[in-house]
């Protein structure tokens, strides 16, 4: 499978913990954007790469939150001291050099904080 | 700010049922437009896009003209099939004027039933 690639699928912890997610995106692939969906709405941006550059961070991403693409390949997206507000799940995209305007998305990375 | 204003959900129509879903956007210059499709248990997937205004988008029946007097990008197709059923959001960015990160509105779900 070449498309991209999240890690873990589905997260279950308790409120105060920390977790990372993974994200693979697609072989070539230089820009790389990760997004938060909760029920009911769209996706919202939170950050994006290219390559190992951190171009833009969103509001939301609260200093809890930190990204890394250390390579420029895979990235890590890790919230620390998790609250139940930050249940969501967590979607991660690739774009090719040059594009199209498209974004591959992966099929996310489900955080459940109890 | 961008911003992205899809018709509330959810959508039921039986099937061969012709469907619009309303989209409508606020945005400086001139955006790039999208429809994305979630089906159950899958990523995100481009559906269609137009880049500029009077572009129509199409693909597996579906189409999109991009309206830049009414500011609208609203998505059609004549004859719904059960495997329509899904999740469709409206989204747009500012490439190729900048990068490929999407403003998404809150998704509009669908269900065709036979």
């Amino acid at each position: 499978d070449t498309g991209v690639s999240q890690n873990p699928r589905h997260k279950i912890t308790k409120r105060g913990q920390n977790v990372t997610f993974r994200c693979d995106p697609i072989s070539e692939h230089n820009r790389l954007y990760w997004y938060r969906q909760t029920l009911g709405q769209g996706p919202e941006f939170l950050t994006y790469f290219q390559n190992e550059a951190q171009l833009e961070k969103s509001r939301l991403l609260s200093d809890r939150f930190s990204a890394e693409r250390p390579k420029g390949s895979f990235s890590t997206l890790e919230i620390q001291r998790t609250e139940q507000g930050d249940s969501a799940m967590y979607l991660c995209a690739s774009s090719p050099r040059g594009g199209t305007g498209e974004l591959f998305f992966g099929e996310g990375s489900r955080l459940t904080v109890l | 700010g961008n911003s992205v204003t899809q018709m509330e959900g959810p959508v039921t129509l039986s099937e061969e049922a012709f469907l619009t879903i309303n989209c409508t956007y606020t945005a400086t210059g001139y955006p790039s437009l999208f429809w994305y499709v979630q089906y159950p248990g899958e990523g995100l997937q481009l559906l269609l896009k137009a880049t500029k205004a009077d572009d129509k988008g199409s693909n597996k029946g579906f189409e999109a003209t991009y309206r830049k007097e009414t500011t609208s990008f609203h998505l059609e197709k004549g004859s719904v099939q059960v495997s329509d059923s899904a999740v469709y959001l409206c989204a747009l960015t500012k490439w190729p004027g900048g990068s490929e990160k999407l403003v998404f509105g809150k998704g509009t779900k669908l269900t065709v039933n036979p």
